[in-house]
């Protein structure tokens, strides 16, 4: 079945660093990609999406493109901000199916 | 996208009683999920809410369990039936049309 792995954290920077989270997955067909943001207590929103190869995703300085030949969709951004700590989730989805979500991999920016 | 309403925000119950989770969508979805979040986990699928018949459930998750309700299109409920600790979690509702998917607030159940 569909997969979807992700770097394990967590991931400490300091402000204003580059961050890098890794996000590969595996599917039979052409899903569409996301990467999902968690603050600390709140639910899941949506950060960004792609949905079809060289698609690139984009949201707050956090950009990601859609790599059919890598099979990868890694999220960066070139300064982060305290206000950016949070627990990172990369997830696919094929049709009508429900996501598919990476293991999470949290994110703290020290000042 | 569309905004789903999730209550309990959060509530402690006593083990062998029942909760019930209630969300609602302010428009129309094709698809409802049911998602379970243990303490520093990511999401597990519970179910599908399946709009006027029963729910389908993943490998792990019965009905008995976790009874779903989808009267309609825009609203669905969860109960997590003679809890325990270990049902202890936050639990998410998602609605989904298109391609997109978007999540309730969730709802964190301490099981005491």
């Amino acid at each position: 079945g569909d997969s979807v792995t992700q770097m394990e954290g967590p991931v400490t920077l300091s402000e204003e660093a580059f961050l890098t989270i890794n996000c590969t997955y595996t599917a039979t067909g052409y899903p569409s990609l996301f990467w999902y943001v968690q603050y600390p207590g709140e639910g899941l929103q949506l950060l960004l999406k792609a949905t079809k190869a060289d698609d690139k995703g984009s949201n707050k300085g956090f950009e990601a493109t859609y790599r059919k030949e890598t099979t990868s969709f890694h999220l960066e951004k070139g300064s982060v901000q305290v206000s950016d700590s949070a627990v990172y989730f990369c997830a696919l989805r094929s049709g009508n199916t429900p996501l598919v979500f990476g293991k999470g991999t949290r994110l703290s920016v020290i000042a | 996208s569309a905004v789903i309403s999730q209550k309990p925000s959060r509530d402690i119950c006593q083990r062998g009683t029942s909760l019930t989770i209630q969300c609602q969508v302010d428009s129309q979805v094709t698809m409802m999920f049911w998602y379970r979040q243990q303490p520093g986990q990511s999401l597990t699928l519970i179910a599908t809410a399946n709009q006027g018949s029963e729910a389908t459930y993943e490998s792990g998750f019965v009905i008995d369990k976790f009874p779903i309700s989808r009267p309609n299109l825009t609203f669905s409920t969860l109960t997590v039936s003679n809890m325990s600790p270990e049902d202890s979690s936050i639990y998410l509702c998602s609605g989904a049309g298109g391609t997109e998917a978007f999540f309730g607030q969730g709802t964190r159940l301490t099981v005491v």
